[in-house]
C-alpha cells in the first residue's frame, strides 16, 4: 500500500520550453503532497506544499511563476516547469501524505530527472 | 528555524556487522515526529524508521532500530546485521507538530558503504 508514481521518470527538453511532470498516490487519497529538488549528491530541498483545491504553498526563494502546481484531484498533482533553462536541470522528487493516515509520514515517488539542453 | 545535522557524510561497515549513523536536530518544540529515510542508488525514497517524540520507547523495526535522546535532541540510526542491501544514502528528517501540511526537514546525508 501507499504507492506514489511519478511521470516521467526522465525527460530531457530544449531551453525555452515548458515540462509537466506528473505525482500520483495509487492506493490512498492525498490531500497534500510535496515537491522537492534534489541536486547530486545533495539532501532534498522542498519546492512547494501542494494542497487538493488550493493553491500551492512555496517556499522561499522558489518562483510560483516558474514552478507551477496543480492539484486538482486527491490523487494527482502536477509541477510545471515553464520556460526551462539549463540552470531547471534537476531531479525532482514528489511525496504525498495519506489523507487522514498516520501523522507526518510522507510516500515519495521515484522522481523525475530534468535535462535542459 | 528547525534544523537538522548529519555529521557523518560517509560511513562504512563490513556485511553482517552493525553501524550507527548519528543525526542531531534543533527544535523548540515539545512534540514532533523524526524520521529516517533510505535513498538507494535508484533514488526512491523509502522510509526507514519513524518516532515520535512524545514516546520515550525507541522505534524498531527489524533490523533498523534508533537511539532517540530527546533531552540531547539525538536521533541515530542503528542497522544490525548489515546487508549489501543496506548501501545507500540515509537522510534523517524532521517534521514539526501542526496540521495537514507538516513539512519534513531534512538532513544532508550519510552515505552507508556495506563491504562484502
Amino acid at each position: 500500500g501507499a504507492v506514489v508514481s511519478q511521470h516521467p521518470s526522465w525527460v530531457i527538453c530544449k531551453s525555452g520550453t515548458s515540462v509537466k511532470i506528473e505525482c500520483r498516490s495509487l492506493d490512498f487519497q492525498a490531500t497534500t503532497m510535496f515537491w522537492y529538488r534534489q541536486f547530486p549528491k545533495q539532501s532534498l530541498m522542498l519546492m512547494a506544499t501542494s494542497n487538493e483545491g488550493s493553491k500551492a504553498t512555496y517556499e522561499q526563494g522558489v518562483e510560483k511563476d516558474k514552478f507551477l502546481i496543480n492539484h486538482a484531484s486527491l490523487t494527482l498533482s502536477t509541477l510545471t516547469v515553464t520556460s526551462a533553462h539549463p540552470e531547471d536541470s534537476s531531479f525532482y522528487i514528489c511525496s504525498a501524505r495519506v489523507a487522514g493516515g498516520a501523522k507526518n509520514i510522507q510516500y515519495f515517488g521515484a522522481g523525475t530527472r530534468l535535462s535542459v539542453l | 528555524a528547525q534544523t537538522v545535522t548529519q555529521s557523518q557524510p560517509e560511513m562504512s561497515v563490513q556485511e553482517a556487522e552493525t553501524v550507527t549513523l548519528s543525526c542531531t536536530y534543533d527544535t523548540s518544540e515539545s512534540d514532533y515526529y523524526l524520521f529516517w529515510y533510505k535513498q538507494p542508488p535508484s533514488r526512491q525514497m523509502i522510509l526507514v524508521i519513524r518516532q515520535e517524540a512524545y514516546k520515550q520507547q525507541n522505534a524498531t523495526e527489524n533490523r533498523f532500530s534508533v537511539n532517540f535522546q530527546k533531552a540531547a535532541k539525538s536521533f541515530s540510526l542503528k542497522i544490525s546485521d548489515s546487508q549489501l542491501g543496506d548501501a545507500a544514502m540515509y537522510f534523517c528528517a524532521y517534521s514539526p507538530p501542526g496540521g495537514a501540511t507538516n513539512k519534513l526537514i531534512f538532513g544532508t546525508g550519510t552515505l552507508l558503504a556495506v563491504q562484502p
